[in-house]
């Protein structure tokens, strides 16, 4: 399978531990995002990376959050001393850009979900 | 800002009944306009897509047209399938660089034979 993949698929946690999410884009795609999802809304944009670096994050990502893409392909997503309203399905996308041929497209992994008890 | 509005669920319909899900966009410029869907156990994939006024994305049987005058982008099907049955989410993407994607809170379909 060469589509996103993300890991682990579920992770149950009690509040205050730490998490850490794992995505694995396109081999060749050079923009990764993430977004998370709660129950009856859509996904949300917490931050994206060009290659290795982080460009833009939202207002969502308390300090508690941080994502990494160290080598410009794999991503991680940590969460640290997590909250009950931290339950959701996150999500990570990626994409490949090339100038002037941008088609907007996102290929989405089939996410993460983490149950903060 | 950027915003997506879209129809709330669930869509009932009966095998080759015609669909729409309405969805409407606020936004300081001219964005691109997206269908995504999500299929049972499956992760978001793109549908159709539209990235200027009038133009009409279409896939798979749905259609879209991009409306300026009326902000809207509603998803058609003339006959759906219960195959169909998934949930259906409108987004937007401001720029011409697609930075992100902004999507409206889903709407969830279902199709009985």
């Amino acid at each position: 399978d060469t589509g996103v993949s993300q890991d682990p698929r579920h992770k149950i946690t009690k509040r205050g531990q730490n998490v850490t999410f794992r995505c694995d884009p396109i081999s060749e795609h050079n923009r990764l995002y993430w977004y998370r999802q709660t129950l009856g809304q859509g996904p949300e944009f917490l931050t994206y990376f060009q290659n290795e670096a982080q460009l833009e994050k939202s207002r969502l990502l308390s300090d508690r959050f941080s994502a990494e893409r160290p080598k410009g392909s794999f991503s991680t997503l940590e969460i640290q001393r997590t909250e009950q309203g931290d339950s959701a399905m996150y999500l990570c996308a990626s994409r490949l850009t090339v100038a002037g041929q941008n088609t907007g497209e996102l290929f989405f992994g089939e996410g993460s979900r983490l149950t903060v008890l | 800002g950027n915003s997506v509005t879209q129809m709330e669920g669930p869509v009932t319909l009966s095998e080759e009944a015609f669909l729409t899900i309405n969805c409407t966009y606020t936004a300081t410029g001219y964005p691109s306009l997206f269908w995504y869907v999500q299929y049972p156990g499956e992760g978001l994939q793109l549908l159709l897509k539209a990235t200027k006024a009038d133009d009409k994305g279409s896939n798979k049987g749905f259609e879209a047209t991009y409306r300026k005058e009326t902000t809207s982008f509603h998803l058609e099907k003339g006959s759906v399938q219960v195959s169909d049955s998934a949930v259906y989410f409108c987004a937007s993407s401001l720029n011409t660089g697609f930075q992100k994607l902004v999507f409206g809170t889903g709407t969830r379909l279902l199709v009985s034979p």
